[in-house]
């Protein structure tokens, strides 16, 4: 069983497109997580919500608390944003951390 | 101000053996957390630690067990490695840890660990 599933799990577009990458939980949180993975391994916090919306620069993250669902929105895509994304949850009892099997996004110039 | 560091960066250990990694978090971030990426199972929680206590952990063997010291610095440990045991071995850190709402967190760059 998976406590977080994330659609789709492979996306490609070309250069400029909107994307959106989705989350969908099954256990009560207290914050997610949407980090971005780039060959060689290393993880970047996007960002980190409880509620609502976040932006930060052409990303946009949202939050549906009563839905258990979450998006990454990516506005005017560029090939620098190819990479791996991954939905993370805390889970509100017991603190523990689950992980979706990431969303591997290439964008073509 | 640097970010999170970890060493060695790669390591070949024979099946059997113990391996310990170092994590230096970020100057001034109490809590550090440990994962484990394979490509079968992809990213999973092993153990969080905040001002030197165990504060929760994930569904691995007592083989996995980890540490921090006082400056905030962990290590974690396996012992008798199987071959299952490679992976990618990382670890984040924030300015909190436990709490309900949460904090962000900040990564290193990882241990690969092969085991043969």
């Amino acid at each position: 069983k998976n406590e977080v599933e994330q659609s789709p799990q492979n996306l490609t577009a070309q250069e400029g497109e909107f994307i959106t990458i989705n989350c969908s939980y099954s256990v009560g949180i207290s914050a997610l997580h949407w980090l971005q993975q780039h060959p060689g391994g290393g993880i970047v916090s996007l960002f980190m919500l409880s509620s609502g919306k976040k932006k930060h620069g052409r990303l946009i993250a949202t939050i549906n608390i009563q839905e258990k669902h979450s998006s990454l929105h990516i506005t005017a895509s560029h090939p620098r944003d190819s990479a791996v994304y991954i939905c993370a949850v805390r889970s509100a009892t017991g603190n523990q951390f689950y992980f979706g099997t990431g969303t591997s996004l290439t964008v073509i110039p | 101000k640097a970010g999170v560091t970890q060493t060695p960066r790669y390591l070949i250990k024979t099946r059997g053996q113990q391996v310990t990694l170092s994590c230096s978090p970020i100057s001034g971030h109490r809590s550090v957390s440990w994962y484990q990426q394979t490509p079968g199972q992809g990213l999973q929680f092993l153990f969080e630690y905040f001002s030197e206590t165990q504060r929760n952990k994930g569904n691995f063997p007592g083989r996995f067990s980890g540490r921090q010291f006082s400056n905030s610095r962990s290590e974690m440990n396996v012992s008798t490695l199987e071959l299952g045991d490679s992976a990618l071995y990382l670890c984040a850190s924030s300015p909190r840890g436990g709490e309900a709402y949460g904090s962000p967190l900040h990564f290193g760059n990882g241990t690969r660990l092969t085991v043969t």
